[in-house]
């Protein structure tokens, strides 16, 4: 089960828009994509997920393409306690999630 | 806070020892991973439980085991402890767990293993 692809870092101006891509080539029709974060010295945090069209909650969007083989957190206006390593993750065949090195997200002030 | 606690929060050993780690899932969920993470990589998936019975495995070692109890904690036993042990270790806990990629995962602040 191979896993997602991201960017090793990015950087970001506070109150701005962030995009953070994620390429899922391998994922499977029921597979859901899920991100989570991870705030320095801390465990996850549960962003989004979502199966194949668009989701939003209090803390972001998320984008996912029409074939399924990636999409874009969203988060629409950075904060400085954005910072964070961000993960896509899709399942594996047990449906456990697979995580991969993540995007540290470095924002700006 | 997410409401899952674990202990101890760091932990130094030296090799060969054994040491076991505690996770308190949130109220009302059934379901509790371990996880782990070595330095600056992402998480490893070790082993989920649920309802007290052992419902996957992931990239768990023959040294490492565990088990959920009636309470519905968990503990992750490390035996025969060598450098390469050392890492964070994360449980993780969700309400349902019979298709853990659909359920929100809850995590625990993690225990800091050191092995010297």
């Amino acid at each position: 089960d191979a896993k997602t692809t991201q960017p090793n870092s990015m950087e970001s101006n506070e109150e701005e828009p962030v995009h953070l891509p994620c390429n899922h080539s391998t994922i499977s029709g029921t597979d859901y994509i899920h991100w989570y974060r991870q705030l320095p010295s801390q465990g996850p945090e549960y962003v989004i997920h979502g199966l194949t069209s668009n989701v939003n909650n209090r803390m972001a969007s998320l984008a996912i393409a029409e074939d399924r083989k990636s999409s874009t957190l969203i988060l629409h206006r950075a904060t400085l306690r954005d910072a964070a390593v961000y993960y896509c993750i899709k399942s594996d065949s047990n449906y456990q999630l697979i995580w991969g090195a993540g995007t540290k997200l470095i924002i700006k002030p | 806070d997410s409401g899952v606690t674990q202990t101890p929060k760091h932990l130094i050993t030296a090799t060969g020892q054994r040491v076991t780690l505690r996770c308190s899932p949130r109220s009302g969920d059934l379901s509790v991973y371990w996880y782990q993470q070595s330095l600056d990589q992402g998480l490893q998936f070790l082993i989920q439980y649920y309802n007290g019975e052992e419902r996957a495995k992931g990239n768990i070692l023959e040294r490492f085991s565990a088990q959920q109890f009636p309470d519905l904690h968990s503990e992750l036993n490390l035996s025969s402890l060598e450098l390469g042990d050392s890492a964070l270790y994360f449980c993780a806990s969700s309400v349902e767990g019979t298709r853990p990629s659909t359920d929100t995962q809850y995590f625990g602040p993690g225990t800091r293993l050191t092995v010297l």
